[in-house]
């Protein structure tokens, strides 16, 4: 079956910390992984893609086939940064959401 | 350009009625997809259109429906409202081939009493 899992509802931390949100899939064949983001009163954006392995407001992804993960990780959290991010798998003519964590950076 | 655009942005209903909700697609995008925002169920694929067809169709009962017109606008309907329907409804746009990039609608918030 194909599923995405985010294990944490709510990830907390200070400013300046590093932050690691965890996400992890099921899949079979060759996945393609996004991480979108949405911000307080806005709408669902993409942050980053892992086929195009670019870092996005300072955030990276890297997908691990061994360990069936794609980690989204900062290394140093801005309070700006809080918001709620969802991993999602692309399926057929679908994206399989996670069901969230929510990111608090606090001052 | 324009962005993806969803009407009405807030509906309140009673269970029983039906309802519609519109999309209208970044300009040149020919996929819609739709999907439902619940704190308890997260986001949950409906369906997706392309050049008017349905490609594919999740898990929902048969009361919730949509179609795509030859301009890429999307509807969807949901007849006998339930209070479960009561959810935020995404839109999405994309230009449909490959693995493209999915953008989103705001959202209309759907509330059934």
């Amino acid at each position: 079956a194909q599923r995405v899992t985010q294990p944490e509802k709510l990830l907390s931390v200070f400013k300046g910390a590093p932050v690691e949100l965890k996400c992890n899939y099921s899949y079979s064949g060759s996945p393609e992984l996004f991480w979108y983001v949405q911000y307080s009163r806005q709408r669902l954006q993409l942050l980053l893609r892992h086929i195009s392995r670019e870092s996005i407001k300072g955030f990276t992804a890297d997908l691990n086939k061994g360990e069936t993960s794609f980690h989204l990780k900062k290394p140093f959290a801005q309070e700006e940064d809080s918001a709620m991010y969802y991993c999602a798998l692309v399926g057929s003519y679908k994206l399989i959401f996670g069901s969230g964590t929510r990111l608090l950076v606090r001052p | 350009k324009a962005g993806v655009t969803q009407t009405p942005r807030y509906l309140i209903k009673t269970r029983g009625q039906q309802v519609t909700l519109s999309c209208s697609p970044i300009s040149g995008h020919r996929s819609v997809s739709w999907y439902q925002q619940t704190p308890g169920q997260g986001l949950q694929f409906l369906f997706e259109y392309f050049s008017e067809t349905q490609r594919n169709k999740g898990n929902f009962p048969g009361r919730f429906s949509g179609r795509q017109f030859s301009n890429s606008r999307s509807e969807m309907n949901v007849s006998t409202l339930e209070l479960g329907d009561s959810a935020l409804y995404l839109c999405a746009s994309s230009l449909g081939r490959g693995r493209a990039e999915a953008f989103f609608g705001q959202g209309t918030r759907l509330t059934v009493v």
